[in-house]
C-alpha cells in the first residue's frame, strides 16, 4: 500500500518568514494530494490541493507543489502569521479506486511573534 | 462545515462499558471514515464505508463495530471499552473514492 512520510515534525519560524514542509509519497500511481490544517482543538480542514497532471498550485499565501520523478510534494507557505500556528497533514490516494487517502504523520508550526 | 455532525462532543465512560458514538451528514457523501487521532500518531483509519450497507476495515479496527443502514449515519461503536481507546475520534465523508474528506468536529472519548 501506500507509504506518507512528513518532515518535519515540528517547525518553528518567525512571523513573516517562509515555511516549508515537505511529504514524499512511495506509490508512483497517486495522483491526489491535499493538505489540511488541524488548530488545536478543531477539526482537520482541506486548504489546498494538487493533483497530478498539475506542478504547482497557488491560493494566496499558500502554495504547493509535486515532482511526481522524485515522488514528493512540499507545502510552501508565505509571509508567515501567528494564525498559521496549527498541526499540518499530507495526505495522497488514488482518486477513484479503492484505496482511500494515506495521511502523513503530521507537521506542528509555530509561528513566533 | 455544518454538514457533517458528531455526537456526543465529550464522553467519558469506564472500562467494559459499550459506547456509541454518532456521526451525521447532510451533503449524501457515498464515503464516510472513522479516525482516532491520539498524540504522535496523528489520523489512523478505524473503518470506512463505500455505501450504505457497504463498510470495510482501516487500519486499527480491533474493538469496533460500525454499520450504516442509512447513507447519513455512520455510528461507530466500542463494544467493551479500554483505556487505550481513549482519543479523539473524527468521522469524515467524501463525494468519490480517493477525493477529498470533510471531517466532522470530533469526539473525546475518556475511558475511566
Amino acid at each position: 500500500g501506500e507509504n506518507v512520510e512528513q518532515h518535519p515534525s515540528t517547525l518553528s519560524v518567525q512571523e513573516g518568514d517562509s515555511a516549508v514542509i515537505k511529504c514524499t509519497y512511495s506509490d508512483s500511481a497517486s495522483n491526489y494530494f491535499p493538505w489540511y490544517k488541524q488548530e488545536l482543538g478543531k477539526r482537520p480542514q482541506l486548504i489546498i490541493d494538487i493533483r497530478s497532471n498539475v506542478g504547482e498550485k497557488k491560493d494566496q499565501r499558500i502554495a504547493v507543489t509535486l515532482n511526481k520523478t522524485a515522488k514528493h510534494f512540499s507545502l510552501h507557505i508565505t509571509e508567515t502569521q501567528p494564525e498559521d500556528s496549527a498541526v499540518y497533514f499530507c495526505a495522497a490516494s488514488i482518486t477513484g479506486s479503492a484505496r482511500q487517502l494515506t495521511f502523513g504523520s503530521g507537521t506542528q508550526l509555530t509561528v513566533l511573534p | 462545515d455544518a454538514g457533517i455532525t458528531q455526537s456526543p462532543r465529550y464522553k467519558i465512560t469506564e472500562t467494559g462499558r459499550q459506547v456509541t458514538l454518532m456521526c451525521h451528514q447532510t451533503w449524501s457523501h457515498s464515503y464516510m471514515f472513522w479516525y482516532r487521532q491520539d498524540l504522535g500518531h496523528g489520523l489512523r483509519l478505524i473503518y470506512y464505508s463505500a455505501a450504505a450497507d457497504i463498510t470495510d476495515k482501516g487500519e486499527v479496527p480491533d474493538g469496533y463495530v460500525v454499520s450504516r443502514s442509512k447513507t447519513e449515519n455512520f455510528p461507530l461503536t466500542l463494544e467493551s471499552a479500554t483505556r487505550s481507546q481513549t482519543s479523539v475520534y473524527f468521522c469524515a465523508s467524501s463525494v468519490y473514492r480517493g477525493e477529498t474528506q470533510y471531517f466532522g468536529p470530533g469526539t473525546r472519548l475518556l475511558v475511566l
